[in-house]
């Protein structure tokens, strides 16, 4: 099965840094990618859609100038979460889609394996 | 609005047994159906799905799922548990590659 990589596994910061979290596709061109936030005990929860080469699309309650998110190109996307605090510690997953909405033989996410985000 | 609901929140089954675990959705139209597992601390990993055709669809590790439309309901099923299967077990419900909506999740406890 298609394979989605997501570095880091886990990273911990002082609290009004930032950081970047990145999704690769490794064996497909990843015409969508998605981010999620999952939090402990719950189900996982939608922050952004993004597009290759477009701006993404947020989810309403997602700040979109604290999670910045780049798809420059068909294997790549990075969530920068910026000037962290401690309640934006969380696990945050991204997945890929090979196709775009409608090609329905392409419907399927492939998921990363997840950065657990600690701000102190 | 659309939903999906998976009813059990935690079931434990012992080592051996079969299991099936709940999802029913709530669409305008059929939607497309998933189910995902996620072991501690790692990723989602795609069991099988459901897009048309035959409703009992076989997938990966052994699962198995049946559509039924009368009841909006996809429930995944498999025959014996083994030690490996407990994790949290997502169903997923999407329109034409849209959004996907998750279920609450289901946590698996195998009993030895």
């Amino acid at each position: 099965g298609a394979v989605v990589s997501q570095h880091p596994s886990w990273v911990i910061c002082k609290s009004g840094t930032s950081v970047k979290i990145e999704c690769r596709s490794l064996d497909f061109q990843a015409t969508t990618m998605f981010w999620y936030r999952q939090f402990p005990k719950q189900s996982l929860m939608l922050m952004a859609t993004s597009n290759e080469g477009s701006k993404a699309t947020y989810e309403q309650g997602v700040e979109k100038d604290k999670f910045l998110i780049n798809h420059a190109s068909l294997t790549l996307s990075t969530l920068t979460v910026t000037s962290a605090h401690p309640e934006d510690s969380s696990f945050y997953i991204c997945s890929a889609r090979e196709g775009l909405a409608g090609e329905l033989a392409k419907n399927i996410q492939y998921f990363g394996a997840g950065t657990r985000l600690s701000v102190l | 609005a659309q939903s999906v609901t998976q009813p059990d929140i935690h079931i434990t089954v012992s080592e051996g047994a079969s299991l099936e675990l709940r999802c029913n959705y709530s669409y305008g139209a059929t939607p497309y159906l998933f189910w995902y597992v996620q072991s501690p601390g790692q990723g989602l990993q795609l069991l099988l799905k459901y897009f048309s055709g035959d409703t009992l669809v076989q997938g990966i590790k052994g699962f198995e799922a049946e559509f039924k439309r009368s009841q909006s309901s996809f429930n995944l099923r498999k025959p014996s548990v083994h030690w490996s299967d407990a994790a949290e077990y997502f169903c997923a419900a999407n329109n034409a590659g849209n959004m996907l909506t998750f279920g609450g999740g289901t946590r698996l406890m195998v009993k030895p």
